[in-house]
């Protein structure tokens, strides 16, 4: 089956830092990929969807210049917490699809924030 | 307006137990696929199964079996014989047109020795 990565899988940082996180598709092109965000014992929320070459579609609510979103590849699509705060601790899962699997994403296996 | 609707909050079985997880959803596309994944506490989710909306049929796969009935627009799981590696968090999907997958709230099981 296809796999997604992310790196890193766990990162702590102090307030007003920024950090990226990376999803990378290993075995196929991924024309679409999704960021998710997940608090503590709730479900994936949908934050943005990125086309490669485009600029990502953010769900309402979420702010853009907040959660940067880069997808550059076909293969790689970054987030991007920008001056991050207590408040953006939480559990981020990307997702991907593209030509070769038929309707269905496949998630990676998510990246643990934490900001001091 | 697309909804998944996972009443159980949390479910406590016994081991060997048979245990049925609820899923609703809502949409009003003609077309769309819904899939069950599974949370263990590592929080990498494990894709369980997907159905795309033309295709009623039941699916057993080994413990697990899946009924899914658009007349009620329900995708229930069932796990047969549950085991303490069953405890996990279940999520049940909904996609719709262009690829936009939403979550129910979830389905927290825990299963007992």
């Amino acid at each position: 089956g296809a796999v997604v990565s992310q790196h890193p899988s766990w990162v702590i940082c102090k307030s007003g830092t920024s950090v990226k996180i990376e999803c990378r598709s290993l075995d196929f092109q991924a024309t679409t990929m999704f960021w998710y965000r997940q608090f503590p014992k709730q479900s994936l929320m949908l934050m943005a969807t990125s086309n490669e070459g485009s600029k990502a579609t953010y769900e309402q609510g979420v702010e853009k210049d907040k959660f940067l979103i880069n997808h550059a590849s076909l293969t790689l699509s970054t987030l991007t917490v920008t001056s991050a705060h207590p408040e953006d601790s939480s559990f981020y899962i990307c997702s991907a699809e593209g030509p070769t699997t038929y309707n269905e994403q496949f998630f990676g296996p998510g990246t643990r924030l934490t900001v001091l | 307006a697309q909804k998944v609707t996972q009443a159980q909050t949390e479910i406590s079985v016994v081991e060997k137990e048979d245990v049925t997880l609820d899923c609703v959803y809502e949409t009003r596309d003609t077309t769309y696929y819904l899939f069950w994944y599974k949370q263990p506490p590592s929080g990498e989710l494990v894709f369980l199964i997907r159905r795309n909306s033309f295709d009623e049929q039941n699916e057993i796969s080994g413990r697990y079996s899946w009924n899914f009935q658009k007349s009620t627009s329900s995708f229930n799981f069932t796990i047969t014989a549950s085991q303490v590696v069953d405890s996990a968090v279940y999520f049940c999907a909904l996609c719709t047109g262009g690829f936009k997958t939403i979550f129910g709230a979830g389905t927290r099981l825990f299963v007992k020795a």
